[in-house]
């Protein structure tokens, strides 16, 4: 079973535009991770937010986490045809060496 | 420097066959994770070895086993296989034993079973 669940499964907007994503987990965690996914091949590290973080921000990136909630959120700005992929939350629980991905939302930028 | 490389980069069988599945890690990475992949779903983690030890299991059966070797390369093994165990197979590595370290992720291996 999955974990963290991501919210919307599909995202289609205009280049230019902004994208927002949410993923929501189940059990207490250390820290959330942000993965993107480009033709079903390797996933590449977004960014890594802790558990006493309540938001974070990277380049055009930014992830917000509600711990109270069990949620996060990812929004990228002003985005590009490149931006085009899956993108999935990834979170270790705080007990048991484990990390648990959610089951992806899949982001369309039509140039 | 290279990334994490795999190999094959696809691979074919038939049900009831064996399969191994080889990664080597970031050099300086001890982490070594393996993760099934179906299509149109989100990677379900399989194994974690850091200095050739099993840190974590996921939930998955027997058929499917893995090892660390000396050099942190690492195999994973899959016996008896199903139809259902056709997936991209992904191998992460990463410096810390922790899984809340940044993983780097290799390219694949995609499985078929027929």
């Amino acid at each position: 079973s999955q974990q963290g669940e991501e919210d919307p499964q599909a995202l289609s907007i205009q280049e230019g535009e902004n994208a927002t994503m949410n993923c929501s987990y189940k059990t207490s965690i250390n820290n959330l991770q942000w993965y993107r996914q480009n033709s079903g091949r390797g996933l590449v590290h977004l960014i890594l937010i802790r558990s006493n973080e309540r938001e974070k921000h990277s380049g055009r990136l930014r992830v917000t986490l509600d711990t109270s909630k069990k949620s996060s959120s990812l929004l990228i700005t002003a985005s590009r045809a490149a931006d085009t992929a899956s993108y999935f939350c990834a979170t270790d629980a705080a007990a048991g060496n484990k990390l648990t991905f959610g089951g992806g939302t899949r982001v369309l930028v039509k140039p | 420097d290279a990334g994490v490389t795999q190999s094959p980069t696809h691979l074919i069988k038939t049900r009831g066959q064996h399969v191994t599945l080889r990664c080597s890690p970031i050099s300086g990475h001890k982490s070594v994770s393996w993760y099934q992949q179906v299509l149109g779903q989100g990677p379900q983690f399989i194994f974690q070895y850091y200095e050739k030890e099993e840190r974590g299991r996921g939930n998955f059966p027997d058929r499917f086993s893995a090892r660390q070797f000396p050099n942190y390369s690492s195999e994973l093994n899959v016996n008896a296989l199903l139809l259902g165990d056709s997936a991209l197979y992904l191998c992460a590595s990463s410096l810390g034993r922790s899984l809340y370290n940044e993983q780097f992720f290799g390219p694949g291996t995609r499985l078929t079973v027929l």
